[in-house]
């Protein structure tokens, strides 16, 4: 199974100020039809998990621009621009090239 | 707009099976390239994928649940049905179903709200 390892298991961040989450496969995600699938979730207090990015970059419909994905191979980031209040609760990262799908132990984000 | 809904027993005694069906709308199993897929989460921790079914009836399971799961659809009532056979206290979860497509990379896109099932005696 591949193994996807996310740092900082929890962060707390000011209002206004940006924040990163590192997510780290042990395998590569590239598929040899040139897509890479890695994935990002938000799930809010109480609520189902929400898509935030595909394909390592791309924001899914209704995403704000404030969220980006970057990376490649095994080393993947989600960076907020400017923290929100709403923007608490546990992001994971996923990975969808092989079987099983895994997830990460997911990072809790609070605001200061 | 794509809308799922899981249902089935809140409660369920261990080495029962349980059966969880996912009702959907906004899409068709029958379209290629879709597909959905069953995920569950222990109070309080990750998420962990369990199975997947797709419009050609192409299914895939968790090895390590294999024995354990059934993934079936019933494209007419637009419902995805999951079995867990042998259930125990460590499957007490909430389960949710989520639909995938092609489009998006595969991506679990849209969730249902999840159902709670708790495995006691």
């Amino acid at each position: 199974d591949i193994v996807m390892t996310q740092t900082p298991l929890s962060l707390s961040v000011t209002p206004g100020q940006p924040a990163s989450i590192s997510c780290k496969s042990s395998q590569s995600l590239l598929h040899s039809d040139g897509k890479t699938y890695l994935y990002w979730y938000l799930q809010k207090p109480g609520q189902s998990p929400q898509l935030l990015i595909y394909e390592v970059s791309s924001r899914f419909s209704g995403v704000p621009d404030r969220f980006s994905g970057s990376g490649s191979g095994t080393d993947f980031t989600l960076k907020i621009s400017r923290v929100e209040a709403e923007d608490v609760g546990v992001y994971y990262c996923m990975q969808g090239i092989h079987l099983p799908i895994t997830f990460g132990q997911g990072t809790r984000l609070e605001i200061k | 707009q794509i809308t799922l809904k899981e249902s089935g027993p809140t409660l369920v005694k261990p080495t029962q099976t349980l059966t969880l069906t996912c009702t959907f709308s906004g899409f068709s199993l029958s379209t290629s390239g879709v597909g959905v897929g069953w995920i569950r989460q222990p109070p309080g921790k990750a998420l962990e994928w369990l199975a997947l079914i797709y419009w050609n009836d192409d299914k895939r399971y968790s090895p390590s649940l294999k024995s354990r799961l059934t993934i079936t659809k019933d494209t007419s009532k637009n419902q995805v049905v999951l079995t867990m056979t042998n259930m125990d206290p460590v499957d007490t979860a909430t389960y949710y179903c989520a639909h995938r497509q092609l489009g998006i990379a595969y991506a679990f896109d849209i969730w249902g709200q999840g159902t709670m099932v708790t495995v006691s005696s």
